[in-house]
């Protein structure tokens, strides 16, 4: 099975500028969950979309926003961009809810600049 | 609240033995989930506890005390491609949360 791939690899943006990270399940897997991971800080949890539905969301503002799609394909969008989102976005995916799951599979992450 | 407790750094040497432990506040706990992750790639699954006790992969072990809320990652015959960054994670029933994260440094 082909593993988590998320697009693109880098970005780099400036700030009040939007942007959108997708990220393609491994095959099966309902649950795709988005994570933001700044140095020092782990892994924080965004949102989780099971069976196109948010069914968790994470403490951050308003501009950070995702979506499934029927096929289990998740995209996450920030918009209007600060130079604090400057992180490695990281995607997981399960084939149960992420709370319930032993296993969460990660793909390699998009590593995005704000200047 | 939801909280994860761990150590930031921990210093081994080659072949020696290390534990890395783990503290938890929740309402909801299924279990206690641990992943590796090497500098610039992604966090990968090792070891799952949802019941008391020791499970054992390899070189790898992993405890769960409920009662306690603690949990550990036991690495034995510690080798240099371990050194890494490892977090703890409870799942809650709606969500993952993870630690802040142990970095372990592995010298010959």
């Amino acid at each position: 099975k082909a593993g988590v791939t998320q697009t693109p690899r880098y970005l780099i943006k400036t700030r009040g500028q939007q942007v959108t990270l997708s990220c393609s399940p491994i095959s099966g897997h309902r649950s795709v969950s988005w994570y933001q991971q700044t140095p020092g800080q782990g892994l924080q949890f965004l949102f989780e979309y099971f069976s196109e539905t948010q069914r968790n969301k994470g403490n951050f503002p308003g501009r950070f926003s995702g979506r499934q799609f029927s096929n289990s394909r998740s995209e996450m969008n920030v918009s209007t961009l600060e130079l604090g989102d400057s992180a490695l976005y990281l995607c997981a995916s399960s084939y149960g809810l992420a709370g319930r799951e032993e296993t969460q599979y990660f793909g390699p992450g998009t590593r995005l600049l704000v200047l | 609240g939801q909280s994860l407790e761990q150590p930031s750094e921990v210093t081994a040497v080659e072949g020696a033995i290390v534990q890395i432990n783990c503290t938890y506040q929740t309402s909801g706990f299924y279990g206690l989930s641990w992943y590796q992750q090497h500098d610039g790639g992604a966090p990968t699954f090792l070891s799952y506890n949802a019941l008391d006790g020791l499970e054992e992969t390899g070189r790898f072990s992993s405890f769960l005390s409920r009662s306690d809320s603690y949990g550990y990652l036991l690495l034995q015959e510690l080798q240099m491609k371990d050194s890494a960054s490892y977090f703890c994670a409870f799942n809650a029933g709606n969500m993952l949360t993870f630690g802040g994260g142990t970095r372990l440094m592995v010298k010959p």
